[in-house]
């Protein structure tokens, strides 16, 4: 168990719809990191937060926008749902998001979009 | 091209093989490595950390990153039933800017240690 904490685990919805998915970092980091899995693309780097503060961005798209709220969670929203939505959603969290920090893996939700 | 370019495999070997598992990549800038394992349906768990050029050895995982060849392994030695799993090479650029956090990972190496 790295600590990381995301819900919902399972999430089927249809097209067109918006969902948030959740994440809560280990306890003392400062850092969260949203990435996707997907067979075709495999794990791609959506957004990282600091403390807050959006600090990298990755290929997200624009119908897809996170935030850090002050208690360091996470939330990850996704709208205009489409099939290819489809995918594993994981959420990061490191000390600091520093270059040289370890980023801790959670359990990931699971999206499928009908 | 992708950046980073992992055999999927799979790659299957019995109880006690050493195995191998490569990656390599075309960005020079960059210099943290590490691997990942992930089990089914199970978020990746980091397994081993290189910073630059090197080996690194933990029990039975040694990696190693050849930074003139582009070219990082992870060798298993004594290969378990419970290293059945998939495996990720993830790196990391020594840049700040807007791709400061970014892991690029491999497609990952799906892996059976057969009994």
């Amino acid at each position: 168990d790295s600590g990381v904490t995301q819900t919902p685990k399972h999430l089927i919805t249809a097209t067109g719809q918006r969902v948030t998915l959740r994440c809560s970092p280990r306890s003392g980091d400062l850092s969260v990191y949203w990435y996707q899995q997907s067979l075709d693309q495999g794990l791609q780097f959506l957004i990282q937060y600091y403390n807050g503060e959006e600090r990298a961005k990755g290929n997200i798209l624009e119908r897809f926008s996170a935030q850090q709220f002050p208690d360091l969670h996470s939330e990850l929203n996704l709208s205009s749902l489409e099939l290819g939505d489809s995918a594993l959603y994981f959420c990061a969290s490191s000390v600091e998001g520093g270059l040289g920090d370890t980023q801790y893996f959670g359990p990931g939700t699971r999206l499928t979009v009908l | 091209q992708k950046e980073v370019e992992q055999d999927p495999g799979p790659l299957s070997v019995p109880e006690g093989a050493i195995v191998s598992l490569n990656c390599t990549y075309s960005n020079s800038a960059f210099q943290y490595f590490m691997w990942y394992r992930q089990y089914s349906r199970k978020g990746p768990e980091l397994l081993m950390y290189t910073y630059s050029s090197g080996n690194k050895e933990d029990g039975r995982f040694t990696a190693q990153v050849d930074k003139s060849s582009k070219y990082i392994s992870l060798f298993i030695r004594d290969s378990q039933p419970s290293d059945s799993a998939t495996y990720l090479c993830a790196m990391r650029a020594n840049a700040g800017g807007t791709s400061y956090g970014k892991l690029t990972f491999g497609q990952g190496t799906i892996l059976t240690v057969h009994p």
